[in-house]
């Protein structure tokens, strides 16, 4: 069985750029998780989405980033502009559904912004 | 205060040593989760636990649901068990992960 999936594995920018992440989860795998791992800590949830319907994102800075999952499958998340604070690993997780189940990751990406 | 705290946030242990992390957490939970890290590569689920104690190999997790804490404990440690472990809470609904910053492990030969 395939895992999760992100590219790219790796993304230097300058601020005020924008950057895009791509994620294609488990096949079958409806709930889907993009979270934010800033380096020494944990990962912490940007958003959440159930299908291609978005189940919690209070914790996504609406204000520069967005994420969709149109077809329900493969999603994208969009920094737009960057700033030097959003240096981290994106990871993106998968779930067969919400609610007591294991996610599964994908290798993340690192992002750079100078 | 974190919802999840983990000690120590980091450990040098030698090969063949016993290793113990610490979890505690203070809110309603559904599960606990141990996952492991390892440098430049993905998060792996270890341990998926709501009461008791769970061992798979030489890793042996448990919890405490009247203390809220959780111990994950590696025994004959060996070099490749460096990583970092992470301890994980679901929400009482059962939809959300909430995690604790990590316990850098480095296991020397």
């Amino acid at each position: 069985e395939a895992g999760v999936a992100q590219s790219p594995r790796y993304k230097i920018i300058e601020k005020r750029q924008s950057v895009a992440f791509w994620c294609n989860p488990i096949s079958g795998h409806a709930t889907l998780y993009w979270y934010q791992q800033i380096l020494g800590q944990g990962p912490k949830l940007l958003i959440q989405f159930q299908n291609n319907g978005v189940v919690d994102d209070s914790q996504l800075p609406k204000d520069r980033f967005s994420a969709e999952r149109l077809k329900g499958v493969d999603s994208t998340l969009k920094i737009q502009p960057a700033k030097l604070e959003d240096s981290a690993v994106y990871l993106c997780a998968s779930s067969l559904v919400t609610g007591f189940q294991t996610q599964y990751f994908g290798p993340g990406t690192r992002l750079l912004v100078l | 205060k974190n919802e999840v705290e983990q000690s120590p946030q980091n450990l040098t242990a030698q090969e063949g040593e016993f290793i113990t992390i610490n979890c505690s957490y203070s809110v309603g939970i559904s599960a606990l989760h141990w996952l492991q890290q390892h440098p430049g590569g993905g998060i792996v689920s270890l341990f998926m636990l709501s009461s008791g104690k769970k061992k798979h190999g030489r890793l042996i997790a448990t919890i405490n649901i009247q203390e809220k804490h959780s111990s994950l404990h590696i025994t004959a440690s060996h070099p490749r068990d460096s990583a970092v472990y992470i301890c994980a809470v679901s929400s009482a609904a059962g939809n959300k992960l909430t995690f604790g910053g990590g316990t850098r492990v480095l296991v020397k030969p």
